[in-house]
């Protein structure tokens, strides 16, 4: 079963941040919190990944409390094309571990 | 190009036929992966793959076999296929050292009647 928790939706206005939480409250201090998406059908995307420190790249940023017991991926700027269904989660993918465990995630609708 | 891609798209076949699903990748990627969904259930992991010689179960492997002709390809069959297979499948793809960060296929959606 997945690790994390998430809120099961959330609505999002075009062209405002969209800030969707996670909680990763059993973190182990090697562990890095992934987040992914999936549209529609589509194959999950890759977003971003952090491990302690605050991440910003092309797509998105991610914030990590100081205690990595919850993140906070953050859409500058949403568009009609990021709604989608995110999907947060936390591992060490080094070594011969291959399973990302995928949740539910949160389903992001952003509106016109 | 797609980086990754599969094939079939979309495949409908009747119980107790073998099937075959197909994926290859542009990216140089040593590690690759299976993967279903099923509505309302995430993506589960069927078989991965580190090399071409390196094969390993993943969570819901039963039914399925799996065969890595080279580094670019990875197939997935089901031997005799059962309508609790019909799901969505995905094939993944991953750097040596950076598993955490997968690169998915479009997806096959397969139905077994």
């Amino acid at each position: 079963d997945a690790k994390t928790t998430q809120p099961t939706s959330m609505d999002c206005a075009e062209g405002r941040a969209a800030n969707l939480p996670c909680n990763h409250s059993t973190i182990s201090g090697n562990e890095y919190v992934y987040w992914y998406r999936q549209i529609h059908s589509q194959g999950p995307q890759y977003i971003i990944h952090g491990l302690k420190n605050n991440e910003t790249n092309e797509m998105a940023s991610l914030i990590i409390t100081e205690d990595r017991k919850s993140s906070t991926l953050i859409l500058p700027h949403a568009t009609l094309r990021d709604t989608a269904v995110y999907y947060c989660i936390d591992g060490n993918y080094g070594g011969s571990q291959g399973n990302l465990i995928f949740g539910k995630g949160t389903k992001l609708s952003v509106k016109p | 190009d797609a980086d990754v891609t599969q094939t079939p798209r979309n495949r409908i076949t009747k119980t107790g036929k073998r099937i075959m699903l197909e994926c290859s990748q542009t990216k140089g990627h040593d590690r690759m992966y299976w993967y279903r969904q099923d509505p309302g259930l995430g993506l589960r992991l069927i078989y991965y793959s580190f090399d071409v010689k390196d094969i390993n179960k993943g969570e819901i492997s039963d039914g399925y076999s799996v065969s890595r002709q080279a580094q670019a390809k990875f197939s997935l069959s089901l031997e005799s296929a059962i309508p609790n297979q019909t799901a969505l499948y995905f094939c993944a793809t991953s750097d040596l050292d950076r598993v955490g960060e997968q690169f998915f296929g479009p997806g096959t959606r397969l139905t077994v009647l």
